[in-house]
């Protein structure tokens, strides 16, 4: 079963440090990587999006993808109170399948 | 440009009564899915319409769904009979290619009693 994996948190990043969020998947031919936030209540909303390995930079916010290692990441530099939310890995395993396939989440606290 | 808009934002139902979601996908975007998340769980695929047509419907949980696209502009997620464990929040996303960058909208939180 294809799997995508997030620790739930939460996890704690004081004000104007740099916030390291993990995701691991299970399957080596997965294509598309997606970086949601997700306030309570509200719609996932997209973040990033990574198809290649390395990184991929777009202003505070970095992807890393290593496909050997099947692993994902999203750092958030200079964090703000405004970042504290819910962060969704998801990935597109691809072969005629786009569903997307989540983690359970993060749960991001920026402490003042 | 509008986002994807769904329809309604809540619904209250009780069990073994039918409920109908709507779902409006951004113009011109010919990828809809849904999808669900049910308490304490991940968000979870359903299905995926091409157009008019269902590419991949392999998440749809029984046969008590159905969805349809007629015309492949709006899709509407019928569930019937509901029952208890139906509840949870139905999200539909669209995107203009498949294994493109998939939008949300606000999900209808639906509540079986």
């Amino acid at each position: 079963q294809k799997e995508v994996e997030q620790n739930s948190g939460p996890l704690s990043v004081p004000e104007g440090a740099i916030a390291s969020l993990n995701c691991t998947y299970s399957d080596r031919v997965s294509q598309s990587f997606f970086w949601y936030r997700q306030y309570s209540g509200k719609s996932p909303e997209l973040i990033m999006s990574i198809y290649s390995n390395g990184d991929k930079e777009d202003g505070r916010f970095t992807a890393q993808l290593n496909k050997a290692s099947q692993y994902v990441s999203l750092l958030i530099r200079d964090s703000q109170p405004s970042d504290s939310a819910t962060y969704l890995c998801a990935v597109i395993y691809g072969g005629g399948a786009d569903g997307l396939t989540f983690g359970k989440g993060t749960h991001l606290i920026i402490q003042p | 440009e509008a986002g994807v808009t769904q329809f309604p934002s809540h619904s209250v139902i009780e069990k073994g009564q039918t409920v109908t979601l709507r779902c409006d996908p951004i113009s011109g975007h010919d990828n809809l899915y849904w999808y669900r998340r049910v308490m304490g769980k991940e968000i979870k695929f359903l299905l995926h319409f091409v157009k008019e047509s269902k590419q991949d419907e392999s998440g749809m949980p029984n046969n008590r769904f159905l969805a349809e696209r007629t015309g492949g502009t709006y899709s509407t997620l019928k569930v019937q009979p509901a029952e208890l464990e139906d509840s949870g929040v139905y999200f539909c996303a669209s995107s203009q290619d498949g294994g493109q960058p998939q939008h949300f909208g606000d999900g209808t939180r639906l509540s079986i009693l």
